[in-house]
C-alpha cells in the first residue's frame, strides 16, 4: 500500500487568488494523478503528473488554470489559479500502488468566497 | 468514452441486513475495477480491487464480483453495521494508454440505521 499526505486539508480563499496543494507519498511512484470532486458529484480526473515531464491534462482542464509540478518521485503540487466560487471542490491526489491498486490522499476541501 | 453508472443512488437499511450495490460500465475493455468507500468530506479508502481476469474478490464482510462481458460489478455487504454508512464508489481503469486513470461512478450513499 501507499500512504499519501495532502496539505492543506482545507482552506477558504478569496476569489482571484491562488492555492497550492501539496501531495507527499511514502514511496517512489512513477505516476501521480490529481482529481476534482465538485459538491455532490463524483471524481473527475484533472491531470496525470509524471516525474521529469510535463503533466498531461484531461479535456476541460488547462495548465494555466491548474499548473502542476512533479520535482521528484514522491512529491507533487497542484495549484488552483485565479480562483472563482466554481472552483470550490475537494481536490485529491492519487497514486498506483503495487498490483495496480489506486490509493488516495485525504483530500483538500477548498472553498472560494 | 467510458461511462460508469451506479444503482441505487442512495440506500437506507436497518442494521444486520445484507445488501448489494450495483455498478455498470459501457466499455468492457477494462484493465481492472476498484470499489472505494468515502466518508463525508474525506478522501477515498480502497475496499476491493478486481483485475479484468478475475471474477470476484472478498475482504471480510465484503464481496465484489465482476462480469466484464456484460459490463457489471456488484458489491455485496453482509450483516451491515452503522459504521458501514458512507458513499461507495466504483471506478474502472481502462489500462493501455489510459493506465492508472480512473473513471468513477456517481456513487451510492449508504445509511445503516441502528
Amino acid at each position: 500500500s501507499a500512504v499519501i499526505s495532502q496539505k492543506p486539508s482545507r482552506d477558504i480563499c478569496q476569489r482571484g487568488t491562488s492555492l497550492t496543494i501539496q501531495c507527499q507519498v511514502d514511496s517512489q511512484v512513477t505516476m501521480m494523478f490529481w482529481y476534482r470532486q465538485q459538491p455532490g458529484q463524483s471524481l473527475t480526473l484533472i491531470a496525470t503528473a509524471n516525474q521529469g515531464s510535463e503533466a498531461t491534462y484531461e479535456s476541460g482542464f488547462v495548465i494555466d488554470k491548474f499548473p502542476i509540478s512533479r520535482p521528484n518521485l514522491t512529491f507533487s503540487t497542484l495549484t488552483v489559479s485565479n480562483m472563482s466560487p466554481e472552483d470550490s471542490s475537494i481536490y485529491l491526489c492519487s497514486v498506483e500502488g503495487s498490483g495496480t491498486e489506486a490509493f488516495f490522499g485525504q483530500g483538500t476541501r477548498l472553498t472560494v468566497v | 468514452k467510458q461511462e460508469v453508472t451506479q444503482i441505487p443512488a442512495a440506500l437506507s437499511v436497518p442494521e444486520g441486513e445484507n445488501l448489494v450495490l450495483n455498478c455498470s460500465f459501457t466499455d468492457s475493455a477494462i484493465y481492472n475495477l476498484q470499489w472505494f468507500r468515502q466518508d463525508p468530506g474525506k478522501g477515498l479508502t480502497s475496499l476491493l480491487l478486481i483485475q479484468s481476469s478475475q471474477r470476484e474478490q472478498t475482504s471480510g464482510r465484503l464481496n465484489a464480483s465482476l462480469d466484464k462481458s456484460s459490463g457489471r460489478s456488484t458489491l455485496y455487504i453482509a450483516a451491515s453495521q452503522p459504521g458501514d454508512s458512507a458513499t461507495y464508489l466504483c471506478a474502472v481503469d481502462a489500462g493501455g494508454t489510459s493506465y492508472g486513470k480512473l473513471t468513477f461512478g456517481q456513487g451510492t450513499i449508504l445509511t445503516v440505521h441502528p
